[in-house]
């Protein structure tokens, strides 16, 4: 079956700019979380949905928005983009629960 | 307190020698899951193995297998026979509860460098 499909893969924004990401998950997977990756800070989550529902938050300003169509397909926000917003930025896809999440091959975002 | 510790920035192994990368966590949770993925110079996470805090069996996929000593809170992943493609970040990571929540905390990852 097909896997987490993320679009786009890589995107060049300027300062101030706002982005949308895509995250398709896998057939079935009900929960999209999302997770921004930099060599500084490492790994950190964003956001979680379930069934159009926003479950969890990271500690992240309201300029990182995100949300979840009936289909299960998650788009996260990013406006009045910072240069620390240079980032990977990667998509979980799970049934729910504490079971494998499967991750796409993420948006590789930088800001200029 | 860090949730999720990999102690070990970089690792070296030789070709078709076994490698373990340490893995230790921190949780009042009963109910949790411990995962490794692994992530190469592309970028995408790869999931290799998953372990619930109630199984008692080490969890095994392959040439991955995950020692896991609850008492000690550990998970190290064990990968047997290296070979030069095994080379990339590995990322031990936590999920805790037994809701639904989906949340993943992740260690700093441990670099993987298979050698000749």
């Amino acid at each position: 079956k097909a896997g987490v499909t993320q679009t786009p893969r890589y995107l060049i924004k300027t300062r101030g700019q706002q982005v949308t990401l895509s995250c398709s998950p896998i057939s079935g997977h009900r929960s999209v979380s999302w997770y921004q990756q930099t060599p500084g800070q490492g790994l950190q989550f964003l956001f979680e949905y379930f069934s159009e529902t926003q479950r969890n938050k990271g500690n992240f300003p309201g300029r990182f928005s995100g949300r979840q169509f009936s289909n299960s397909r998650s788009e996260m926000n990013v406006s009045t983009l910072e240069l620390g917003d240079s980032a990977l930025y990667l998509c979980a896809s799970t049934l729910g629960g504490i079971t494998e999440a499967f991750f796409g091959q993420g948006t590789r975002l930088t800001v200029v | 307190a860090q949730k999720i510790t990999q102690t070990q920035p970089g690792m070296f192994v030789q070709e078709k020698e076994a490698v373990t990368l340490d893995c230790t966590y921190d949780t009042s949770d009963q109910s949790y899951g411990l995962f490794w993925y692994k992530q190469p110079s592309s970028g995408e996470m790869i999931f290799l193995i998953y372990q619930g805090s109630y199984d008692e069996q080490n969890a095994t996929e392959g040439r991955y297998s995950l020692n896991f000593q609850k008492a000690r809170k550990s998970a190290n992943l064990v990968i047997s026979a290296s070979q030069l493609g095994d080379s990339a970040m590995y990322f031990c990571a936590m999920r805790e509860g037994s809701g639904t929540a989906s949340k993943l905390t992740f260690g700093t990852g441990t670099r993987l460098q298979v050698t000749l």
